[in-house]
């Protein structure tokens, strides 16, 4: 067992800018979700898969931005012409179904 | 509407002390129940978690939480805080039991300890 592994782990980029993020889940699990954290506050829930398929999305992840996990494994969050509240820390989890998540170290996007 | 709350975004002990950290839900159905720690510029660790059965769960790091359903509560303990307890704590629930086990958080509490 690796643990869930993001990639970068920090991001600088300026406003309107497009990013790309990945998560590595753990082998096995074939469920991964992603949360967003901002300072100070908890995480809130962005997305999910079960294996390739995204079954749900949060009325926070608007247009822009945008998730895939195309062979059921890693996964990519990307946000396109991002904006100053889009600065957070971006966290991904995996597990088996009923299980408890388990969650990477996150990536913090940083918006100049 | 369906939430967790965690009473008190800061809380601070001194070391030996008990930590007693306050967590409420707001749910029609009893949910699944989660504390997680995470230290700076870490990701969340799972303490413990409550599905069904004994209400009183003890997780890792001496930590222990109870489920009280009359109470729509679900607190988090320690007898005797050690400095390496400090570090930021949430309560989290499956509120949503359909919905993939997404979990919601509460607001999360510091936890300062004082030697």
């Amino acid at each position: 067992d690796t643990g869930v592994s993001q990639d970068p782990r920090h991001k600088i980029t300026k406003r309107g800018q497009n990013v790309t993020f990945r998560c590595d889940p753990i082998s096995e699990h074939n469920r991964l979700y992603w949360y967003r954290q901002t300072l100070g506050q908890g995480p809130e829930f962005l997305t999910y898969f079960q294996n390739e398929a995204q079954l749900e999305k949060s009325r926070l992840l608007s247009d822009r931005f945008s998730a895939e996990r195309p062979k059921g494994s890693f996964s990519t969050l990307e946000i396109q012409r991002t904006e100053q509240g889009d600065s957070a820390m971006y966290l991904c989890a995996s597990s088996l179904p009923d299980q408890p998540q388990h969650f990477g170290d996150g990536t913090r996007l940083s918006i100049l | 509407a369906q939430s967790v709350t965690q009473l008190g975004s800061h809380v601070s002990v001194s070391e030996g002390a008990l930590v007693l950290l306050r967590c409420n839900y707001s749910s029609s159905v009893p949910p699944y129940l989660f504390w997680y720690v995470q230290y700076p510029n870490q990701g969340l660790q799972l303490l413990l978690k409550y599905t069904t059965g004994a209400t009183l769960v003890k997780g890792i790091n001496g930590f222990e939480a109870e489920f009280k359903k009359s109470e729509t509560s679900f607190h988090l303990t320690k007898p005797s805080a050690h400095m390496s307890d400090a570090a930021e704590y949430f309560c989290a629930a499956e509120l949503y039991k359909a919905a993939g086990n997404k979990l919601t958080f509460g607001g999360g509490t510091r936890v300062l300890v004082k030697p």
